[in-house]
């Protein structure tokens, strides 16, 4: 079975600049999550998708990051404009129920 | 105070060591807990659930206490491929929070 997909891995821009991160979720999962993880922290949920509506974007810095999930199966995650302080890796997982989640390799972004 | 708080460590322990993490969590109206592994630079996977009467998988045991409000992780005769991160996550409504994690190290 394919797992979640994430690409690209690696972005490094500088601040001010835009970037756009892509997933796919697991076949059938209904559920899917974007997350943020800063260097020695734990994820942060930044917002959750039930098949294309959002269920909690509560944590979400609706000024400068957008999701959307179109059809209900891929997602975009985009950030415009980025600050250094969104250095981090994103992640992506998906869900049939709650748990477990499955989470994509991530993508490693460097704002400079 | 943080939602969900974890010792970050790092433990450092022999092979064959047993360690517990503990994880002590703020929103009493929390439903489901988790253990979830993260290796170095890896994606988090899911280790296990965490039910009220404790629960055990090999050599790991999970329990928690709603009334002092946390969840612990026992690792028996650990091994070199136990290093790495163990983030604690519990859930309520539609909200899933992680801890920061716990790092062990286990040396030969």
């Amino acid at each position: 079975e394919a797992g979640v997909a994430q690409s690209p891995r690696y972005k490094i821009i500088e601040k001010r600049q835009s970037v756009a991160f892509w997933c796919n979720p697991i076949s059938g999962h209904a559920t899917l999550y974007w997350y943020q993880q800063i260097l020695g922290q734990g994820p942060k949920l930044l917002i959750q998708f039930q098949n294309n509506g959002v269920v909690d974007d509560s944590q979400l810095p609706k000024d400068r990051f957008s999701a959307e999930r179109l059809k209900g199966v891929d997602s975009t995650l985009k950030i415009q404009p980025a600050k250094l302080e969104d250095s981090a890796v994103y992640l992506c997982a998906s869900s049939l129920d709650r748990h477990p989640q499955y989470f994509g390799p991530g993508t490693r972004l460097t704002v400079l | 105070r943080k939602e969900v708080e974890q010792d970050p460590g790092p433990f450092n322990v022999p092979e064959g060591a047993t360690v517990a993490f503990n994880c002590t969590y703020s929103n009493s109206a929390s439903q489901s807990f988790f253990w979830y592994r993260q290796d170095c630079r890896k994606e988090p996977k899911l280790l296990m659930s965490v039910y009220s009467s404790g629960n055990e998988d090999g050599r790991f045991t999970a329990q928690l206490n709603r009334a002092s409000q946390y969840i612990s992780l026992l690792i028996r005769d650990s091994k070199l491929s136990d290093s790495a991160t163990y983030l604690c996550v519990e859930t309520g409504g539609f909200k899933t929070i992680f801890g920061a994690g716990t790092r062990l190290f286990v040396k030969a």
